[in-house]
């Protein structure tokens, strides 16, 4: 079965470094998503992708975020200058419909 | 204020016991309302989809509900098993997906 794969599993930065977050969404789908989750709080949305561009983001998906899409296959987030309270998982999800959303198995990231 | 609010928070139980979890929502209208599994460290699974005029929708021993006129619905876990460990996240979505914080669940022999 298609499933989004997100790498790395887990990394670990130093505060105030530069982190590219990984992921390969499902290969016929055309909406793409991060979503973030501090440890023991909800998921939150990050930002989704369609067309080659960003249609929609949070304000969490401040000036130190951005997505690319490199190539055909990958879909990326970059944190310029972590902090700590970046700390989280990190979500990658993909979708074939607008209201739809399967996720990766997630990024953990830490920030010392 | 949270758009999608779930209930109990935590809750243990014991193996082969059947639970109910809760979710109260003020997104109207939406185009589907889902619930997703999250075991620990890993990302949500969805496991029910409905949308805005179903009732009903099983999916092995879940089984979720919806009522629009009240803006609840309900996950029904029948004969518990160890493996249903997890957090339980109520999706409503609209223009984006608004999350609960999860009905956390463990499962005890």
């Amino acid at each position: 079965e298609p499933e989004v794969t997100q790498t790395p599993s887990h990394q670990v930065t130093q505060m105030g470094q530069e982190v590219i977050l990984r992921c390969v969404p499902i290969s016929n789908h055309l909406y793409f998503y991060w979503y973030r989750q501090i440890l023991g709080q909800k998921v939150e949305f990050l930002v989704s992708f369609y067309n080659n561009e960003i249609s929609e983001k949070s304000e969490i998906f401040d000036d130190q975020f951005s997505v690319e899409r490199p190539d055909g296959s990958n879909f990326t987030l970059k944190i310029r200058s972590t902090k700590l309270e970046d700390s989280a998982m990190y979500f990658c999800a993909s979708s074939e419909l607008r209201y739809e959303a399967f996720f990766g198995q997630g990024t953990r990231l830490t920030v010392v | 204020k949270n758009q999608v609010e779930q209930s109990p928070q935590s809750l243990i139980i014991l193996e082969g016991k059947n639970c109910t979890l809760q979710c109260n929502y003020t997104v109207s209208p939406f185009s589907n309302l889902r619930w997703y599994k999250q075991d620990t460290g890993r990302g949500p699974v969805s496991l029910t989809i409905m949308t805005f005029s179903e009732n009903t929708k099983s999916n092995g021993r879940y089984t979720a509900t919806l009522d629009a006129d009240t803006k609840q619905s309900s996950l029904h876990i029948t004969a518990s098993q160890l493996s249903d460990s997890a957090s339980y996240i109520c999706v409503v979505a609209r223009d984006r997906l608004a999350f609960g914080k999860g009905n956390q669940v463990v499962v005890i022999p």
